[in-house]
Formats: structure tokens, C-alpha cells, sequence
């Protein structure tokens, strides 16, 4: 079993959706948890980061944790084209390293 | 603020050849990573340096694939003799501080190898 799962997608939806993206994981010591976007031929960007449990918001994003269920979420609102890319969750207990998910392949038709 | 510099973007290569990436990281952060990115998957952590020392180096392949920082600053990871499996986007990412308290690791755009 893999510490942290991630369904790869592809997931298409329309411009103006709501997205949600989940991954789960099995290591209860996690306590940092980020959301990295990356467009293609790109590297990581950090785009959300959640310390424990609890929800965060940044304008048409929010991140949620639920460490009782080992699960965390990214909520697009009225998503863009422009937020056509791949998103990956990351975790990691503190001062250890980050464990990446497999990734979201994510595309927004106008 | 310029960014991680990676090079080469590209690289092609026969199974069995060296190669070698450079990194230069975000100007006075202390910690360098590097990731392996294998098409379709997550970025896993090689190396890990504070400074020009290693931190983690637990998934690192050491018998074909070594890394160094000297004197903290740029670094070079190189992989000798490549596999077919070593196909791959390196990723190169620093942080200013040691940890992940912040989330904040700054990624470069990364060099593509393709061993043939």
C-alpha cells in the first residue's frame, strides 16, 4: 500500500465547475499538507498548505483536512482554463521528507 | 527573485552512459532537494542537503547515482551507468528553511533524460 493515494484522472469538466480533489493516506504522523499545481513541462508549485486538520481557504480554492479519516481535499470554484494542469497533494510529518502523491491530471474546457 | 536554474532541459542518452544535471538554487536557501519524476507519477525525493551536508539520501541509488553541493551553494547529480528505468525528469527544488514547517519548496523546471 502506498503512504499517500491519489486517483491519477484524467478528470475533464467544464469551465465554471466546481473540483474537487481527494487523496488519502496512511501515515497517521503526517502533519503538513500541501497541494502543488504543475502545468506541463513545468515543475511544482506550491499552491495551498495546511498545517494538521481543518479547512483553508485563498480565493477560489480551499484545502481541507480530516486527519481522522487520513483525507484530504483541493476545492477549484468556478474553475478556469487556466487551471488546466496536473495537481499533486504532499505530506509530511514535520522535518522528514515530503511524500508526493501520484498526481490529478486536471483539464478545464471553456 | 530569480528562480532554481536546472540544466540541461534535455538530455538522451544508451543505457550503460554517464550524464550529469546541474542545480543552482534560489539565492540563500540552505536546503536543496532532488526529485525523480517518473512520467505519470509523484516527484520522489533523492537527496536531500542542508547546506553542503546530506540530510536524507535513503532513496538514493547509490550504486549507479551520487550528489554533491560544494561549498552549499550549486549541485550536481549524476547517474553512471544509466538504465532503461532511469527515464525520468529531475527535479531540482530548494527551501530556506530545513523541514517542511512552511510547504514552501521552490521547484526548478526540471532536466528530461530518456536512456535509449
Amino acid at each position: 500500500q502506498k503512504e499517500v493515494e491519489q486517483d491519477p484522472g484524467p478528470l475533464s469538466v467544464p469551465e465554471g465547475a466546481i473540483v474537487s480533489l481527494n487523496c488519502t493516506y496512511s501515515n497517521s504522523a503526517f502533519q503538513y499538507f500541501m497541494w502543488y499545481r504543475q502545468y506541463s513541462r513545468k515543475g511544482p508549485e506550491l499552491l495551498m498548505y495546511t498545517y494538521s486538520s481543518g479547512n483553508k481557504e485563498d480565493g477560489r480554492f480551499t484545502a481541507q483536512v480530516d486527519k481522522s479519516s487520513k483525507y484530504i481535499s483541493l476545492f477549484i470554484r468556478d474553475s478556469q482554463p487556466s487551471d488546466s494542469a496536473t495537481y499533486l497533494c504532499a505530506m509530511s510529518e514535520g522535518a522528514q521528507k515530503l511524500v508526493f502523491g501520484q498526481g490529478t491530471r486536471l483539464t478545464i474546457n471553456p | 527573485e530569480a528562480g532554481v536554474a536546472q540544466s540541461p532541459r534535455y538530455k538522451i542518452i544508451e543505457k550503460r552512459q554517464s550524464v550529469a544535471f546541474w542545480c543552482n538554487p534560489i539565492s540563500g536557501h540552505a536546503t536543496l532537494y532532488w526529485y525523480q519524476q517518473i512520467l505519470g507519477q509523484g516527484p520522489k525525493l533523492l537527496i536531500q542537503f542542508q547546506n553542503n551536508g546530506v540530510v536524507d539520501d535513503s532513496q538514493l541509488p547509490k550504486d549507479r547515482f551520487s550528489a554533491e553541493r560544494l561549498k552549499g551553494v550549486d549541485s550536481t547529480l549524476k547517474i553512471q551507468p544509466a538504465k532503461l528505468e532511469d527515464s525520468a525528469v529531475y527535479l531540482c527544488a530548494s527551501s530556506r528553511l530545513a523541514g517542511y514547517s512552511t510547504g514552501e519548496l521552490f521547484f526548478g523546471e526540471g532536466s528530461r533524460l530518456t536512456v535509449l
